[in-house]
C-alpha cells in the first residue's frame, strides 16, 4: 500500500450534475497531482497542487478544478459532467521532486 | 512535447517463458521513465523507474528495463513469468523539470498462461 487513499471508490452521476472527488495524501507529501484514465487508455494528466497553488495544467477544460489544503489533501471537482467524463480518476502525491504514489482510483461512471 | 508508444496493447505468454514490453518515446528534451503495472481495479504501482547513470534499471518482482537513447526506447523485460504477473503496464515519460507530470503510454496487458 502506498499510503494514498481516494474516496469515494465508485460514484454514479448523470450528465450536468457535478461531483468531488478526494484524496488523501501520503504523510510528508506536500505535491499531488490527478489523472484521468478513460477504459482502454493510459492515464492522461489533469492537474497539480503544490502547497495549495496549481503547479501546472493538462489539456483539460476549466470545468475541472481542485484543491489543496493545509494539510495537503485535495479534491477534484468536475462542472457539467459529460459522458466522457466517464473515467477512473487518479491521485498520485510526492515529496518535491521524488516518486509519485499512486491511490486506488476512484470510478466515476456518467450517465 | 513528449508522447510515449507501447507497441504492443497485448502480449500473450505462457508462464515460465521471457517476456518483452516494448516503449518508444518521443521528446525534444531529457527525460526521466518509468513503468508502472496495474491490477486489475486498483491503482499504479512503480515497477521501476530510469533517471540517469546506469542504462539497465532493475525493479521489483524480478523486472528489468534498460534505456536507449539512440533508439528512444526503454523496453521492459522478465526472464521468467509467472501467472500472478498477468496485469496492465504502463511506460511513462516525465521531462527533467516537469516535476511529476507523466506522460503515459495506452497500456499493454500482459497475459501470462499456464
Amino acid at each position: 500500500e502506498t499510503g494514498v487513499t481516494q474516496s469515494p471508490t465508485h460514484l454514479i452521476k448523470t450528465r450536468g450534475q457535478q461531483v468531488t472527488l478526494r484524496c488523501s495524501s501520503q504523510s510528508g507529501h506536500n505535491t499531488v497531482s490527478w489523472y484521468q484514465q478513460a477504459l482502454g487508455q493510459g492515464p492522461q494528466f489533469i492537474f497539480q497542487y503544490y502547497r495549495e497553488e496549481e503547479n501546472g495544467r493538462g489539456n483539460f477544460p476549466p470545468r475541472f478544478s481542485g484543491l489543496q489544503f493545509p494539510n495537503y489533501s485535495s479534491e477534484l471537482n468536475v462542472n457539467a459532467l459529460e459522458l466522457d467524463d466517464s473515467a477512473l480518476y487518479l491521485c498520485a502525491s510526492s515529496a518535491p521532486a521524488d516518486t509519485q504514489y499512486f491511490g486506488p482510483g476512484t470510478r466515476l461512471t456518467v450517465l | 512535447a513528449q508522447s510515449v508508444t507501447q507497441l504492443d496493447s497485448q502480449v500473450p505468454v505462457f508462464e515460465e517463458a521471457p517476456v518483452e514490453l516494448r516503449c518508444n518515446y518521443s521528446s525534444s528534451v531529457s527525460v526521466y521513465l518509468f513503468w508502472y503495472v496495474q491490477y486489475p481495479n486498483q491503482g499504479l504501482q512503480l515497477l521501476l523507474k530510469y533517471l540517469s547513470g546506469s542504462t539497465l534499471v532493475k525493479g521489483i518482482n524480478g523486472f528489468e528495463a534498460e534505456f536507449n537513447k539512440s533508439q528512444t526506447s526503454f523496453h521492459l523485460r522478465k526472464p521468467s513469468v509467472h501467472i500472478s504477473d498477468t496485469a496492465e503496464y504502463f511506460c511513462a515519460v516525465d521531462n527533467l523539470s516537469g516535476g511529476n507530470k507523466l506522460v503515459f503510454g495506452a497500456g499493454t496487458i500482459l497475459r501470462v498462461k499456464s
